[in-house]
């Protein structure tokens, strides 16, 4: 399996700002993920992102308030961007470790408060 | 429109008190359902992969399985350390997983 780290683990943040967040893999992957995860709620798919291609996101998510860059096979950045308290959720990095067993494994979660 | 649903919410068992928790699923076609568990300020941390009806796979205590609409997760003689939120996911053909509400566990020593 994947040792992920994510950063930073919680983060606080004024409303209209923007936070970045890193996702970093030991073992080069393919495919990774960002999922959004509010309060007694289910994971909810960000965006697929893969090294050399554009982020695939899914409906309701916009490039323009969560850009996602991709630089390599081991990372990845979120950003949130113009930040309101709706924003305020726990956010997890994932990657697919092995495409013939279709297995995601997450990080530890940035939980961002948005003021 | 392809969804999970887990049952219960939440449950509280004495230490050593068998039960299950529930993962019902629409899907347009299964690639796989996934059981992870998640505890408090963490990541979900994955269990187990189930592909077909009728696979069964264990782990220590914990037990899956699976049906054409739903998945079981049995908790044999549970200890206060098997205390979390249990997910259940779905991937489809098309690569888009579905992710349930979770169950809570709480287990009373």
């Amino acid at each position: 399996s994947a040792v992920i780290s994510q950063k930073p683990s919680r983060d606080i943040c004024q409303r209209g700002t923007s936070l970045t967040i890193q996702c970093q893999v030991d073992s080069q992957v393919t495919m990774m993920f960002w999922y959004r995860q509010q309060p007694g709620q289910s994971l909810t798919l960000i965006a697929t992102a893969n090294q050399g291609s554009e982020a695939t996101y899914e409906s309701g998510f916009v490039i323009d308030k969560f850009p996602i860059s991709r630089p390599n096979l081991t990372f990845s950045t979120l950003t949130v961007s113009n930040m309101s308290p709706e924003d305020s959720s726990i956010y997890l990095c994932s990657v697919e470790w092995d495409s013939r067993y279709n297995e995601q494994f997450f990080g530890p979660g940035t939980r961002l408060t948005v003021l | 429109e392809d969804q999970v649903t887990q049952s219960p919410e939440a449950l509280r068992l004495q230490e050593g008190e068998s039960s299950s928790l529930n993962c019902s699923y629409t899907v347009s076609g299964l690639r796989g359902l996934f059981w992870y568990r998640q505890d408090p300020g963490k990541g979900p941390e994955f269990l187990f992969t189930l592909y077909s009806a009728g696979e069964e796979k264990e782990k220590e205590r914990l037990k899956a399985t699976l049906t054409k609409k739903e998945s079981f997760l049995h908790i044999t003689a549970p200890k206060p350390e098997d205390s979390a939120t249990y997910l259940c996911a779905v991937q489809n053909t098309g690569n888009q997983f579905y992710f349930g509400t979770g169950t809570s566990l709480t287990v009373i020593p």
